[in-house]
């Protein structure tokens, strides 16, 4: 099967920067995507990542290795706004084209 | 649509009654998830629509669970003979299918939560 793991919570101060790490263990690896999701929102999709190396949007980057079968994600210049729910997401093609969600890292920013 | 659309948005239920959850995908989006995500937890993948493709259903939890799609529009979740333990928001989404589509992810909607008492 597959498993993801997070650190289940993160907390930082405004201004500041945060990383926020995806491990994953599956078969069939395919790409990594992060989600950002509000108390009592949807998940809205933040980024994806198939081949190693760092993608940059904005004030948020991610991360892969695939050799090391782990991602990151990077949240630059913090704001009160970023507090959520972070998670990491892999499509495993081995098990159909679904992505199977990490357990979720909550972020709680701070003045 | 400009978004997905999902109702009800809250459904309070007996222990037993059937519910019927709905999802209107984005327009042109040819592939429809459903995910359950119980308070504080993450997202449990249920089933997967592509096209007129047979659908994934390999993350449904049990045979009370099924869902339905019609062509590349609304679908519906049904669960029968609900349990306490289906208490959950359920999500789903949607995102347009073809290569690389990956890097659009997901567009969900804003869920229907389940509460069965």
């Amino acid at each position: 099967g597959q498993s993801l793991e997070q650190p289940s919570e993160v907390t930082a101060v405004e201004g500041a920067i945060v990383q926020i790490n995806c491990t994953y263990q599956t078969s069939g690896f395919y790409g990594l995507s992060w989600y950002q999701q509000h108390d009592g929102g949807a998940p809205t999709f933040l980024s994806y990542n198939a081949l190693d190396g760092l993608e940059e949007t904005g004030r948020f980057s991610s991360f892969l290795s695939r050799s090391d079968s782990y991602g990151y994600l990077l949240l630059q210049e913090l704001q009160m706004k970023d507090s959520a729910s972070y998670f990491c997401a892999v499509r495993d093609d081995n098990y159909g084209q679904n992505f199977v969600f990490g357990p979720g890292t909550r972020l709680s920013v701070l003045p | 649509g400009a978004g997905v659309s999902q109702s009800p948005s809250n459904k309070v239920t007996e222990k037993g009654k059937d519910v019927e959850l709905r999802c209107d995908p984005i327009s042109g989006h040819t592939a429809l998830y459903w995910y359950r995500q119980r308070l504080g937890q993450g997202l449990e993948f249920l089933i997967y629509f592509q096209g007129n493709s047979a659908p994934d259903k390999s993350g449904l939890p049990s045979d009370r669970f099924s869902a339905e799609r019609t062509g590349e529009s609304v679908s519906t979740l049904t669960i029968q003979r609900t349990q306490q333990e289906d208490s959950a928001v359920y999500l789903c989404a949607s995102s347009p299918f073809r290569s690389g589509g990956e890097g659009y992810g997901y567009t969900f909607g804003s869920g229907t939560r389940l509460t069965v008492v």
